[in-house]
């Protein structure tokens, strides 16, 4: 059974920095892609960043280029999203979802973790 | 960025009802198109891939067409687990987008 596991997140200033993290469990998470997608509270949908399973090309939405970085550990079976220069407009609950079925990046997703909550306040 | 517009954006409607939800593309993405189904509190669930391809495991009631710009999710016959928020999503460029969704809720 496929199990994505998201953690890391919280209550933190503007400004400040956060990493979230997504344990992955029940397939071959070398071989996939993987993605961080993003919900603001009460609305819908935003993809944030990707990263391919073939080579590790990363890949960012203009909203968060320069300020989050996506990176995957594939001995821990673990994808990461480090977050700085956070700002007030970035508080969202972070799914970790995975590429559909190993295709390359652009990809749907098959399987998304429960979420975790950042909240970017003073 | 290509913009996925999605209409009805609330859609009220009785258990059995045909439904209907359009999403369109401001430029044209093939067949790379993707819905899911969200619950509140809970995360996206994949229902289709490829505008047409229903995902393992999800009711025959759904199902999807279109190419180009313009895509239709129908589910047949509408079931009390079916009410629900329902997102487009394209994945024809590196900038994936979503629909701002839909709301399927109880007529």
């Amino acid at each position: 059974e496929v199990q994505l596991l998201e953690s890391g997140g919280g209550l933190v200033q503007p400004g400040g920095s956060l990493r979230l993290s997504c344990a992955a469990s029940g397939f071959t998470f070398s071989t996939y892609g993987m993605s961080w997608v993003r919900q603001a509270p009460g609305k819908g949908l935003e993809w944030v960043s990707a990263i391919s399973g073939s080579d590790g090309s990363t890949y960012y939405a203009d909203s968060v280029k320069g300020r989050f970085t996506i990176s995957r550990d594939n001995s821990k079976n673990t994808l990461y999203l480090q977050m700085n220069s956070l700002r007030a407009e970035d508080t969202a609950v972070y799914y970790c979802a995975s590429g559909y079925s190993g295709y390359d990046f652009p990809f749907p997703f098959d399987y998304w973790g429960q979420g975790t909550l950042v909240t970017v306040s003073s | 960025d290509i913009q996925m517009t999605q209409s009805p954006s609330t859609l009220s409607a009785s258990v059995g009802d045909r439904v209907t939800i359009t999403c369109r593309a401001s430029q044209s993405i093939s067949t790379w198109l993707a819905w899911y189904q969200q619950k509140p509190g809970k995360a996206p669930k994949f229902l289709i891939y490829k505008a047409s391809s229903l995902e393992s495991g999800v009711p025959s009631r759904f199902s999807g067409s279109g190419s180009g710009t313009e895509f239709t999710l129908t589910i047949s016959s509408l079931q009390p687990d079916d009410f629900a928020t329902y997102y487009c999503q394209q994945y024809n460029s590196y900038f994936l987008t979503f629909g701002g969704g839909t709301k399927v809720e109880i007529k």
